[in-house]
């Protein structure tokens, strides 16, 4: 099993250019997630997927939309990128949806925006 | 809301143990984690703790939780050049939509000095 995969692994963006971020897991899980990762600030979360269908906002929604396309997939898009966007982006999926230990994470995708 | 803290660094020498506090504050958590990072790499799930422990252990890692005061901690014994990373705490948290959340620390860095 090849776990949680995201694309691209890097990727330049200029101001207001947009883009999607690929996620996919491959572990049958319900749940997923996509955090941020700032220095000195953690994790972040940017939105989730409990099932689904279904998609709720984290702590920091503003500038990204998602899209749970099925039970394997859910990606994000910055329809307007902004430097305050320069991140590394993380998905992660989990087992179901009340219970299970823990989340998996992804490699991650480090975006520069210019 | 639900916060965890951390120290930002620790620096040990080779052979000695580590131990990394962490404190939270959501009395309702279940599970409380341990995850590593590695420079340029996503986030490892080391260990975890189910709410009704006071201490696992396993090979080298330890983690003891005390309630009361809402602090866990992560022991390394023998560290080796290997351990430095950074180490995330993280608390599991119920959200809406029949969901859970995990609040993430900032993450101390560990630097192993050989």
């Amino acid at each position: 099993n090849a776990g949680v995969t995201q694309t691209p692994k890097f990727q330049v963006l200029k101001t207001g250019q947009s883009m999607t971020l690929q996620c996919a897991q491959d572990m049958n899980h319900n749940s997923m997630y996509w955090y941020r990762q700032d220095p000195g600030m953690g994790l972040r979360l940017i939105y989730y997927s409990a099932s689904e269908g279904t998609t709720d906002k984290g702590e920091v929604p503003n500038g990204y939309n998602v899209s749970r396309l099925n039970k394997r997939e859910f990606s994000l898009r910055l329809e307007s990128a902004a430097p305050s966007q320069t991140s590394v982006y993380f998905c992660a999926s989990s087992e179901i949806v009340t219970g299970g230990p823990t989340q998996y994470f992804g490699p991650g995708t480090r975006l520069l925006v210019l | 809301g639900e916060d965890v803290e951390q120290s930002l660094f620790l620096s040990v020498r080779e052979g000695d143990s580590s131990v990394i506090n962490c404190t939270y504050t959501d009395s309702s958590s279940t599970y409380l984690y341990w995850y590593k990072q590695e420079p340029g790499a996503g986030l490892q799930l080391l260990t975890y703790i189910f709410s009704n422990m006071d201490m696992k252990q396993d090979q080298r890692l330890t983690v003891l939780l005390n309630k009361k005061d809402k602090h866990l901690s992560l022991r390394i014994a023998d560290t080796q050049t290997g351990d430095s990373a950074i180490y995330f705490c993280a608390e599991k948290g119920y959200s809406g939509a029949g969901s859970y959340q995990l609040t993430f620390g900032k993450g101390t860095k560990l630097s192993v000095i050989p």
